[in-house]
């Protein structure tokens, strides 16, 4: 039971440059996030999904896009990255309601992408 | 709104001193209230919950009270150790249409001296 993963552990990026960055999860969690972590500012949601197929914007979703094709996954994708997306990255999930009242539920980290954009 | 405020750090102590970090919230409805510890180069780990008020949420020493009519969760331990040193963030999980939300405070860092 590995948890939360993600890939890579660590990117540098020319402004303007795309990449993926993958988050995989092996307790069949509903729920899945992405957060950006910025010193001083704690975690800030950039995206989340409650279940394969479903996808929605949360704090800072500008010039990032997701995808949750399979249950397990979550793709976080910068199409034209910026300096200002220079960030260290992670990735969250939780089981959402069929664990009972959501609320309690907490969330999964996964160790988190450090990215420089040059 | 919902949000979460700490203290702010970093938070210098002996090996053996009390700690405490303290942690209020505001929040529209009824919240569960967590801390997470992040190690240096690490992901941020559960340390304890409380999901209502008056429910102490304990784990390795740590203690937090979920105190509704002073909106706090502050964190205490009685005799940190140097592998104690880390960053804590309180943090509130609302409910809200099918999806339970995380706002997380800014995170407090601790070092401890031997």
């Amino acid at each position: 039971n590995a948890g939360v993963t993600q890939t890579p552990k660590f990117r540098v990026l020319k402004t303007g440059q795309s990449m993926t960055l993958l988050c995989a999860q092996d307790m069949n969690h509903e729920y899945m996030y992405w957060y950006r972590q910025d010193p001083g500012m704690g975690l800030r949601l950039i995206h989340y999904s409650v279940g394969e197929g479903t996808t929605a914007k949360g704090e800072v979703p500008d010039g990032y896009n997701v995808s949750r094709l399979k249950k397990q996954n979550f793709l976080l994708g910068l199409e034209s990255a910026a300096p200002s997306q220079t960030s260290v990255y992670f990735c969250a999930s939780s089981l959402g309601l069929a664990g009972g009242k959501s609320s309690y539920n907490e969330q999964f980290f996964g160790p988190g992408t450090r990215l420089t954009v040059l | 709104g919902n949000s979460v405020t700490q203290m702010e750090g970093p938070v210098t102590l002996s090996e053996e001193a009390f700690l405490t970090i303290n942690c209020t919230y505001t929040a529209t409805g009824y919240p569960s209230l967590f801390w997470y510890v992040q190690y240096p180069g690490e992901g941020l780990q559960l340390l304890l919950k409380a999901t209502k008020a008056d429910d102490k949420g304990s784990n390795k020493g740590f203690e937090a009270t979920y105190r509704k009519e002073t909106t706090s969760f502050h964190l205490e331990k009685g005799s940190v150790q140097v592998s104690d040193s880390a960053v804590y963030f309180c943090a509130l999980s609302i409910s809200r249409y099918n999806f339970n939300k995380f706002y997380f405070g800014s995170g407090t860092k601790l070092n401890v001296k031997p």
